[in-house]
């Protein structure tokens, strides 16, 4: 079954406290994106890749880090999470085709 | 810099059409997209449009694309109970058809009234 799964689904931290959270793809695809969700704000995207060892930032890159070391992972670190950093946080793969965008179930982080 | 806005909510009743409309800023966009996100779950992808298109239907689903005004919509028919869900409106980066990943509007909230 094609799918983009990330781990864990949920999880409490506190300030400072590095943290990673795990995105794979068994698709093949080349292009993986990281989107964090916020009420009112809709999703904005944190960084995303073209291929391996291919990053870029997003529109909020700020306070996040990303590695493409194979095709199929592309972990979302947080080196010191802040409390504005609770969110919701979606992975996404696709190839470079419009109707093969595929989304994680989603990540919901809280910083306390 | 690419904006995409939508309104927040839109309440029908059962059995009606909906229509959420989307407007964007992004006149390369190559392509528009909408998702279907129900509540607790991820983002689905509905439907897309090319940006050299007006209207492409699939089941009850209907989008236009008014490519002068930046104005896109969403035409539910028959509207259920399971429609029931928040509709983002994006659009792709650049001429990567997306897969470089997409802007967001901020999402309406679809209520279906019994």
């Amino acid at each position: 079954e094609a799918q983009v799964t990330q781990n864990p689904r949920y999880l409490i931290t506190v300030t400072g406290k590095k943290l990673t959270v795990t995105c794979s793809q068994n698709m093949n695809h080349e292009y993986m994106s990281w989107y964090r969700q916020d009420p009112g704000l809709g999703l904005r995207q944190i960084y995303y890749s073209m291929n391996v060892e291919v990053t870029d930032k997003g529109d909020v890159p700020e306070g996040y880090k990303v590695s493409r070391k194979e095709k199929r992972n592309f972990p979302l670190i947080l080196e010191s999470p802040s409390p504005n950093q609770t969110s919701l946080y979606f992975c996404a793969s696709s190839r470079l085709a419009p109707d093969t965008q595929y989304f994680g179930p989603g990540t919901r982080l809280t910083v306390l | 810099g690419e904006d995409v806005e939508q309104s927040l909510f839109l309440s029908v009743r059962e059995g009606d059409s909906s229509v959420i409309n989307c407007t964007y800023t992004d006149s390369s966009s190559t392509y528009l997209y909408w998702y279907k996100q129900e509540p607790g779950a991820g983002l689905q992808l509905l439907t897309y449009i090319f940006s050299n298109m007006d209207m492409k239907q699939d089941q009850r689903l209907t989008v236009l694309l008014n490519k002068k005004d930046k104005h896109l919509s969403l035409r539910i028919a028959d509207t259920q109970t399971g429609d029931s869900a928040i509709y983002f409106c994006a659009e792709s980066r650049g001429s990567g058809g997306g897969a470089d990943g997409l802007t967001f509007g901020k999402g309406t909230h679809l209520i279906i009234q019994p």
